[in-house]
């Protein structure tokens, strides 16, 4: 199987503009989680999408936003970028077992505010 | 909300050398896993572990789940330069819940 993909890999941006990553899981996969990832903060969860319905958010202001299409494929949008929002952008997909379910990690949009 | 709390921050040790890792949850856990990130890369799942007191072992890796289900601990034996990476815990806090909460992750340097 394929694994996770994400597009842009590398994306450059001026502070004030908006930006979408788009994320395709592994197929059969229903579950897209988002994180963050910065040297600081670590992996901070952002939001995470079933079956086209977001059953949870991290604590993240509302210029993070996100959504699922049918067909699985996710997109996160950040609106009015701040340079505090450079970061690794990780998504990850899962295929529910259970009551954990390991998550198969995309290799991350690198997101640079300048 | 539920924190995770993982030490060390940091670990060089000398190749053959053993290293630990712990995991400390401000909740009772349902189910507590583990990922590697090697440098440059994205974390990859290894473990998870859902039973009080339960143990798992990957070759020279050894990991344990606490009684109370509430701290993890990650071993590895004899370390190897291939072992190299920023390992994390996450943990998910119970029934209903989806999000996973990861530790900030212990960075292990290995000398040759």
């Amino acid at each position: 199987k394929a694994g996770v993909t994400q597009t842009p890999r590398y994306l450059i941006k001026t502070r004030g503009q908006q930006v979408t990553l788009s994320c395709s899981p592994i197929s059969g996969h229903r579950s897209v989680s988002w994180y963050q990832q910065t040297p600081g903060q670590g992996l901070q969860f952002l939001f995470e999408y079933f079956s086209e319905t977001q059953r949870n958010k991290g604590n993240f202001p509302g210029r993070f936003s996100g959504r699922q299409f049918s067909n699985s494929r996710s997109e996160m949008n950040v609106s009015t970028l701040e340079l505090g929002d450079s970061a690794l952008y990780l998504c990850a997909s899962s295929f529910r077992q259970g009551i954990g379910y390991e998550q198969y990690f995309g290799p991350g949009t690198r997101l640079t505010v300048t | 909300g539920q924190q995770v709390m993982q030490i060390p921050q940091y670990q060089h040790v000398q190749e053959g050398e053993d290293f630990t890792t712990y995991c400390n949850s401000s909740t009772t856990l349902s189910n507590i896993q583990w990922y590697k990130q090697r440098p440059g890369g994205h974390p990859v799942f290894l473990i998870q572990l859902v039973k009080s007191g339960e143990v798992k072992k990957q070759k020279r890796l050894t990991f344990q789940f606490g009684e109370a289900k509430k701290n993890s601990s990650l071993h590895i034996t004899a370390t190897q330069t291939t072992d190299v990476g920023t390992y994390f815990c996450a943990g998910l806090s119970g029934a209903g819940s989806y999000q996973l909460t990861f530790g900030k992750g212990t960075k292990l340097s290995v000398i040759p």
